[in-house]
């Protein structure tokens, strides 16, 4: 069974960067058919794409949000992680990560984090 | 692509039927998925290609539609189905766009 798991700090002082880490256990994160997501939700809202990688490091980004983004992947151990820099209240939310079928939809996802931005 | 679900909000009794809908702002033919969300907890994936069911789903959800105009409909509503209903929108992946869900409350 597929598992994701996000792990990182759950306050984060404005100006500063948010960083996030996904471990993905029960399969491999080097599938060549997927590529692996970030996505957030903020309190009572809907959810925002904000990105995505494969095992090769191909990225995407939303384009709202890249140019303070960055997700990277770590093969040798199964994880995925995300950094947002310049992090305001607007940042505040809920965020996940999850398993992108390329071309297609989210079919696995972590239990989410919830970060948020405050002095 | 902008999402549109309707309604807000959808007030239903265990039993009944339920009919959610999804717009989207342009075509994305059938690149369409619908999500079921509990208090607390992450998306589960429902529906795929507008209307395949994902592994494990029961057979009262069903998706229809395409284009613009889709529908996810639980044909007779369990304890179990109460909950928040998100359409996604993957016709210029990985750019995927969500609505804003439908909540279906009791």
């Amino acid at each position: 069974q597929l598992l994701l798991q996000e792990s990182g700090p759950g306050l984060v002082k404005p100006s500063e960067t948010l960083s996030l880490t996904c471990t993905v256990s029960g399969g491999s994160i080097s599938s060549r058919s997927y590529f692996w997501g970030w996505i957030r939700q903020p309190p009572g809202k809907g959810l925002e794409w904000i990105g995505s990688i494969n095992y090769s490091g191909t990225i995407y980004y939303n384009p709202s949000l890249q140019t303070r983004v960055t997700i990277s992947v770590d093969t040798s151990n199964n994880q995925f992680s995300l950094r947002l820099s310049s992090v305001t209240a607007a940042d505040t939310a809920m965020y996940y990560c999850a398993r992108d079928a390329t071309y297609s939809s989210m079919d696995n996802w972590g239990q989410g984090t919830l970060v948020t931005v405050s002095s | 692509v902008m999402m549109t679900q309707s309604p807000a909000t959808l007030s239903l009794s265990p039993g009944e039927r339920a009919t959610l809908s999804c717009r989207a702002s342009q075509s994305v033919s059938s690149n369409l998925a619908w999500y079921q969300q509990k208090p607390g907890q992450a998306p589960r994936l429902l529906i795929y290609g507008a209307s395949t069911r994902a592994t494990g789903i029961p057979a009262r959800f069903s998706g229809s539609g395409s284009g613009t105009e889709f529908t996810l409909t639980i044909s007779s509503l369990q304890s179990e189905d109460f909950a928040v209903y998100h359409c996604q929108q993957y016709n210029d992946w990985p750019s995927g766009t969500f609505g804003q869900g439908t909540k279906v409350e009791i």
